[in-house]
C-alpha cells in the first residue's frame, strides 16, 4: 500500500520568499516520488522526480526536493517565488513494480503575494 | 511531439446521458491511463491500457465505466447513465515503458465533466 500526506492545503509567500511545499509518503516497498504542477484548467506538469541515486534532485523553473528515507519527505522547495509560481502542486508516489500506478496528495496550492 | 490532448476538454450533460471522452497519448508511448481529479483532490486512478491491453480496471468506478483502447493509439473512456456525482476532471496521462527510465507519466489537459 502506498499513500501521500501533503501538509497544508494552501501557503503563501511574497514574491522573492522561499517556497516550501511538504509532502510525507508512505510506501512498504522502496519508492519513486514526483512533484507535478497544475495550472488552472489545465493538465498536470511533471516538476521533477525521484527514482535512485541522488537524493536531492533538481527539477524545472528552479525547484529541487529532497528525499529523506529516515523522514519519509520529499519536501519541494525553491529559493526565490515568483508570481508565476502560483499553482497547485502534487506530491505523488510509486514504486517500480506497480506499472506506473500512482498515489497522489490532495494537492497545495501556492498563492504568491507581490 | 505535440502532447497528449483529449476532447472535449469540457462537458455539460444531463443525469442519465451517456458521455464518451476521447484521449489521443504522445505517438510513441506504450501505456496510457485514465484518471479522475475532484475538485480540492488529487487526481485517483481509474484504469490503464498497455498498448491495446486494459491491464487493471478494478478501479473504475462502478460498472457504468468503461474504457477502450482499440488499436492501441487513443483511448476512450465512456460513462452511461451519468449521475451527479460523476462531475470531475477526466485525465488522460501516457507514457513509454521500456526505454530505460521508469515510468513517467506525461498528463493531457483534462475533460471537465459537469452532470446537471
Amino acid at each position: 500500500a502506498q499513500s501521500v500526506t501533503q501538509l497544508g492545503s494552501h501557503v503563501s509567500v511574497s514574491e522573492g520568499a522561499l517556497v516550501l511545499l511538504r509532502c510525507n509518503y508512505s510506501s512498504s516497498v522502496p519508492p519513486y516520488l514526483f512533484w507535478y504542477v497544475q495550472y488552472p484548467n489545465q493538465g498536470l506538469q511533471l516538476l521533477l522526480k525521484y527514482t535512485t541515486g541522488a537524493t536531492l534532485v533538481k527539477g524545472i523553473n528552479g525547484f529541487e526536493a529532497e528525499f529523506k528515507k529516515s523522514e519519509t519527505s520529499f519536501h519541494l522547495t525553491k529559493p526565490s517565488a515568483h508570481m508565476s509560481d502560483a499553482a497547485e502542486y502534487f506530491c505523488a508516489v510509486t514504486h517500480n513494480t506497480n506499472a506506473g500506478k500512482s498515489t497522489f496528495g490532495d494537492g497545495t496550492t501556492l498563492t504568491v503575494k507581490p | 511531439d505535440t502532447g497528449v490532448s483529449q476532447d472535449p476538454r469540457h462537458k455539460i450533460t444531463k443525469r442519465g446521458q451517456n458521455v464518451t471522452f476521447r484521449c489521443d497519448p504522445i505517438s510513441e508511448h506504450n501505456r496510457l491511463y485514465w484518471y479522475r481529479q475532484t475538485l480540492g483532490q488529487g487526481p485517483e486512478f481509474l484504469t490503464y491500457f498497455q498498448n491495446e491491453a486494459q491491464l487493471e480496471k478494478s478501479r473504475l468506478l462502478s460498472d457504468r465505466f468503461s474504457a477502450e483502447r482499440p488499436k492501441g493509439s487513443f483511448s476512450t473512456l465512456e460513462i452511461q447513465r451519468t449521475e451527479q456525482g460523476d462531475s470531475a476532471m477526466y485525465l488522460c496521462a501516457s507514457s513509454l515503458v521500456g526505454s530505460g527510465d521508469i515510468d513517467t507519466q506525461y498528463f493531457g489537459p483534462g475533460t471537465r465533466l459537469t452532470v446537471l
